[in-house]
Protein backbone atom coordinates (compact mmCIF):
# COMPACT_ATOMS: atom_id res chain seq x y z
CA UNK A 1 0.00 0.00 0.00
CA UNK A 2 1.64 3.16 -0.94
CA UNK A 3 -0.56 6.30 -0.11
CA UNK A 4 0.28 9.07 -1.54
CA UNK A 5 2.92 8.52 -4.18
CA UNK A 6 4.77 12.67 -5.60
CA UNK A 7 7.11 12.97 -8.43
CA UNK A 8 9.43 14.29 -9.18
CA UNK A 9 11.49 14.58 -5.42
CA UNK A 10 13.47 17.32 -7.09
CA UNK A 11 13.00 19.66 -9.48
CA UNK A 12 15.44 22.64 -11.23
CA UNK A 13 13.79 24.56 -13.31
CA UNK A 14 14.54 27.84 -15.30
CA UNK A 15 12.42 31.09 -15.39
CA UNK A 16 9.80 30.39 -18.00
CA UNK A 17 9.79 27.01 -18.24
CA UNK A 18 6.72 24.68 -17.70
CA UNK A 19 6.56 21.48 -15.90
CA UNK A 20 3.71 18.93 -14.47
CA UNK A 21 4.02 17.83 -10.69
CA UNK A 22 2.21 14.14 -10.32
CA UNK A 23 0.27 12.68 -7.64
CA UNK A 24 -1.25 9.82 -7.40
CA UNK A 25 -3.00 7.45 -4.43
CA UNK A 26 -4.38 4.02 -3.88
CA UNK A 27 -6.43 4.18 -0.92
CA UNK A 28 -9.89 5.25 -2.71
CA UNK A 29 -10.25 8.69 -1.84
CA UNK A 30 -12.51 11.17 -3.23
CA UNK A 31 -10.70 14.47 -2.17
CA UNK A 32 -7.19 15.43 -3.79
CA UNK A 33 -5.33 18.63 -2.62
CA UNK A 34 -2.34 20.49 -3.54
CA UNK A 35 -0.48 22.76 -1.21
CA UNK A 36 3.15 24.66 -1.08
CA UNK A 37 4.97 24.97 1.31
CA UNK A 38 7.38 27.72 1.85
CA UNK A 39 10.85 27.78 3.88
CA UNK A 40 9.66 28.12 7.52
CA UNK A 41 6.31 28.45 7.02
CA UNK A 42 2.73 27.25 6.77
CA UNK A 43 0.87 24.84 4.57
CA UNK A 44 -0.62 27.11 1.80
CA UNK A 45 -3.10 25.54 -0.29
CA UNK A 46 -2.98 25.83 -4.30
CA UNK A 47 -6.59 23.90 -5.04
CA UNK A 48 -8.05 21.01 -4.77
CA UNK A 49 -10.39 18.36 -5.85
CA UNK A 50 -13.70 17.45 -4.27
CA UNK A 51 -14.35 14.51 -6.52
CA UNK A 52 -13.23 12.88 -10.05
CA UNK A 53 -13.71 15.83 -12.48
CA UNK A 54 -14.25 18.70 -10.34
CA UNK A 55 -11.45 21.16 -9.26
CA UNK A 56 -11.69 24.42 -7.29
CA UNK A 57 -8.86 27.09 -6.46
CA UNK A 58 -7.81 27.28 -3.06
CA UNK A 59 -5.99 30.77 -1.67
CA UNK A 60 -2.76 30.58 -3.64
CA UNK A 61 -3.98 29.34 -7.58
CA UNK A 62 -2.30 31.92 -9.53
CA UNK A 63 0.25 30.56 -12.03
CA UNK A 64 -1.20 26.91 -11.60
CA UNK A 65 -3.65 25.01 -13.45
CA UNK A 66 -4.72 21.15 -12.05
CA UNK A 67 -5.86 18.24 -13.23
CA UNK A 68 -8.46 15.56 -11.14
CA UNK A 69 -7.39 12.78 -14.49
CA UNK A 70 -9.18 9.93 -12.92
CA UNK A 71 -9.95 9.48 -9.22
CA UNK A 72 -6.43 8.55 -8.49
CA UNK A 73 -4.45 10.79 -10.06
CA UNK A 74 -4.33 14.58 -9.31
CA UNK A 75 -1.55 16.71 -11.11
CA UNK A 76 -0.24 20.35 -10.96
CA UNK A 77 0.92 22.23 -13.63
CA UNK A 78 3.18 25.38 -13.53
CA UNK A 79 3.01 26.99 -17.45
CA UNK A 80 5.41 29.62 -17.04
CA UNK A 81 7.70 29.19 -13.97
CA UNK A 82 8.44 32.56 -11.71
CA UNK A 83 11.36 32.27 -8.96
CA UNK A 84 9.01 32.75 -6.51
CA UNK A 85 7.11 29.64 -7.28
CA UNK A 86 10.31 27.90 -5.58
CA UNK A 87 8.66 25.78 -2.25
CA UNK A 88 8.16 22.31 -1.50
CA UNK A 89 4.81 20.90 -3.04
CA UNK A 90 3.08 18.52 -1.17
CA UNK A 91 0.13 16.47 -2.57
CA UNK A 92 -2.84 14.98 -0.10
CA UNK A 93 -5.68 12.77 -0.45
CA UNK A 94 -8.59 12.21 2.26
CA UNK A 95 -11.21 9.90 2.72
CA UNK A 96 -13.27 13.37 3.82
CA UNK A 97 -15.74 13.42 6.71
CA UNK A 98 -13.98 12.88 10.11
CA UNK A 99 -10.89 11.78 8.62
CA UNK A 100 -7.56 12.81 8.19
CA UNK A 101 -5.08 14.25 5.14
CA UNK A 102 -2.13 11.82 3.98
CA UNK A 103 0.56 13.90 2.53
CA UNK A 104 3.04 12.47 -0.09
CA UNK A 105 7.03 12.90 0.50
CA UNK A 106 6.71 16.26 -1.22
CA UNK A 107 8.52 17.84 -4.41
CA UNK A 108 11.20 20.64 -3.62
CA UNK A 109 11.14 22.59 -6.77
CA UNK A 110 14.03 25.44 -7.31
CA UNK A 111 13.39 28.30 -10.45
CA UNK A 112 16.25 30.30 -10.76
CA UNK B 1 -15.22 30.35 6.38
CA UNK B 2 -13.53 28.80 9.31
CA UNK B 3 -10.29 30.02 10.51
CA UNK B 4 -7.45 28.48 12.91
CA UNK B 5 -5.13 30.61 15.14
CA UNK B 6 -2.06 28.36 16.59
CA UNK B 7 -0.06 29.54 19.56
CA UNK B 8 2.82 30.04 20.44
CA UNK B 9 5.01 29.95 17.21
CA UNK B 10 7.95 28.30 18.89
CA UNK B 11 8.24 26.39 22.03
CA UNK B 12 11.79 25.52 23.80
CA UNK B 13 11.21 22.91 26.57
CA UNK B 14 13.73 20.44 28.74
CA UNK B 15 13.84 16.50 27.80
CA UNK B 16 10.98 15.66 30.11
CA UNK B 17 8.94 18.71 30.59
CA UNK B 18 5.55 18.91 29.07
CA UNK B 19 4.39 20.99 26.19
CA UNK B 20 1.42 22.52 25.25
CA UNK B 21 0.35 23.73 22.00
CA UNK B 22 -3.52 25.64 21.67
CA UNK B 23 -5.61 26.50 18.84
CA UNK B 24 -8.70 28.87 18.33
CA UNK B 25 -11.13 28.05 15.24
CA UNK B 26 -13.74 30.28 14.29
CA UNK B 27 -16.66 28.41 13.30
CA UNK B 28 -18.30 26.10 15.57
CA UNK B 29 -19.67 23.86 12.98
CA UNK B 30 -16.07 21.96 12.43
CA UNK B 31 -16.33 18.72 13.49
CA UNK B 32 -13.08 17.55 12.96
CA UNK B 33 -9.83 18.24 14.69
CA UNK B 34 -6.80 16.63 13.53
CA UNK B 35 -3.05 17.39 14.63
CA UNK B 36 0.26 16.98 12.29
CA UNK B 37 3.99 16.49 12.88
CA UNK B 38 6.87 17.56 10.48
CA UNK B 39 10.03 16.50 11.18
CA UNK B 40 12.89 18.37 9.15
CA UNK B 41 12.79 17.75 5.42
CA UNK B 42 9.72 15.08 5.63
CA UNK B 43 6.25 15.39 5.00
CA UNK B 44 3.21 16.41 7.47
CA UNK B 45 2.14 13.15 9.11
CA UNK B 46 -1.20 12.59 11.25
CA UNK B 47 -0.67 12.14 15.22
CA UNK B 48 -3.75 12.44 16.36
CA UNK B 49 -7.45 13.64 16.40
CA UNK B 50 -10.31 14.40 18.10
CA UNK B 51 -14.23 14.45 16.84
CA UNK B 52 -16.34 16.73 17.98
CA UNK B 53 -18.42 14.47 19.98
CA UNK B 54 -15.26 13.83 22.56
CA UNK B 55 -13.24 15.96 24.80
CA UNK B 56 -10.92 14.31 25.16
CA UNK B 57 -8.26 11.65 23.27
CA UNK B 58 -4.72 10.19 25.00
CA UNK B 59 -2.59 8.02 22.78
CA UNK B 60 0.47 6.96 24.64
CA UNK B 61 2.65 10.98 25.62
CA UNK B 62 0.27 12.37 23.90
CA UNK B 63 -3.39 13.88 24.23
CA UNK B 64 -5.85 16.29 22.86
CA UNK B 65 -8.28 17.99 24.31
CA UNK B 66 -11.24 19.88 22.70
CA UNK B 67 -13.68 23.00 24.25
CA UNK B 68 -16.33 23.40 21.96
CA UNK B 69 -17.62 26.48 24.41
CA UNK B 70 -14.37 27.95 23.88
CA UNK B 71 -14.37 26.93 20.56
CA UNK B 72 -10.51 25.74 21.08
CA UNK B 73 -8.30 22.70 21.31
CA UNK B 74 -4.80 21.77 22.70
CA UNK B 75 -2.26 19.36 21.98
CA UNK B 76 -0.32 17.71 25.12
CA UNK B 77 3.12 15.94 25.07
CA UNK B 78 3.93 14.72 28.22
CA UNK B 79 7.92 13.63 29.30
CA UNK B 80 9.31 15.18 26.39
CA UNK B 81 12.27 13.74 24.08
CA UNK B 82 14.45 15.22 21.61
CA UNK B 83 12.80 13.27 18.87
CA UNK B 84 9.45 15.09 19.54
CA UNK B 85 11.40 18.32 17.98
CA UNK B 86 9.58 18.86 14.94
CA UNK B 87 6.77 21.43 13.75
CA UNK B 88 2.84 20.71 14.65
CA UNK B 89 0.24 22.01 12.84
CA UNK B 90 -3.49 21.91 13.97
CA UNK B 91 -6.22 21.96 11.38
CA UNK B 92 -9.90 22.10 12.00
CA UNK B 93 -12.48 20.93 9.23
CA UNK B 94 -16.09 21.72 8.48
CA UNK B 95 -18.90 19.24 7.26
CA UNK B 96 -18.85 20.75 3.77
CA UNK B 97 -18.49 18.68 0.43
CA UNK B 98 -14.80 20.09 -0.55
CA UNK B 99 -13.44 18.24 3.30
CA UNK B 100 -10.15 20.93 3.07
CA UNK B 101 -8.52 21.12 6.52
CA UNK B 102 -7.70 24.55 7.29
CA UNK B 103 -4.72 24.59 8.96
CA UNK B 104 -2.90 26.52 11.83
CA UNK B 105 0.12 28.36 11.19
CA UNK B 106 2.54 26.04 13.21
CA UNK B 107 4.55 25.37 15.97
CA UNK B 108 8.04 24.70 15.98
CA UNK B 109 8.90 22.76 19.32
CA UNK B 110 12.40 22.28 20.03
CA UNK B 111 13.32 19.96 23.39
CA UNK B 112 16.85 20.13 24.83
CA UNK B 113 18.34 17.24 26.13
Amino acid sequence: NAGVTQTPKFQVLKTGQSMTLQCAQDMNHNSMYWYRQDPGMGLRLIYYSASEGTTDKGEVPNGYNVSRLNKREFSLRLESAAPSQTSVYFCASSAGGTYGYTFGSGTRLTVV
Amino acid sequence: GENVEQHPSTLSVQEGDSAVIKCTYSDSASNYFPWYKQELGKRPQLIIDIRSNVGEKKDQRIAVTLNKTAKHFSLHITETQPEDSAVYFCAARLPSETDKLIFGTGTRLQVFP
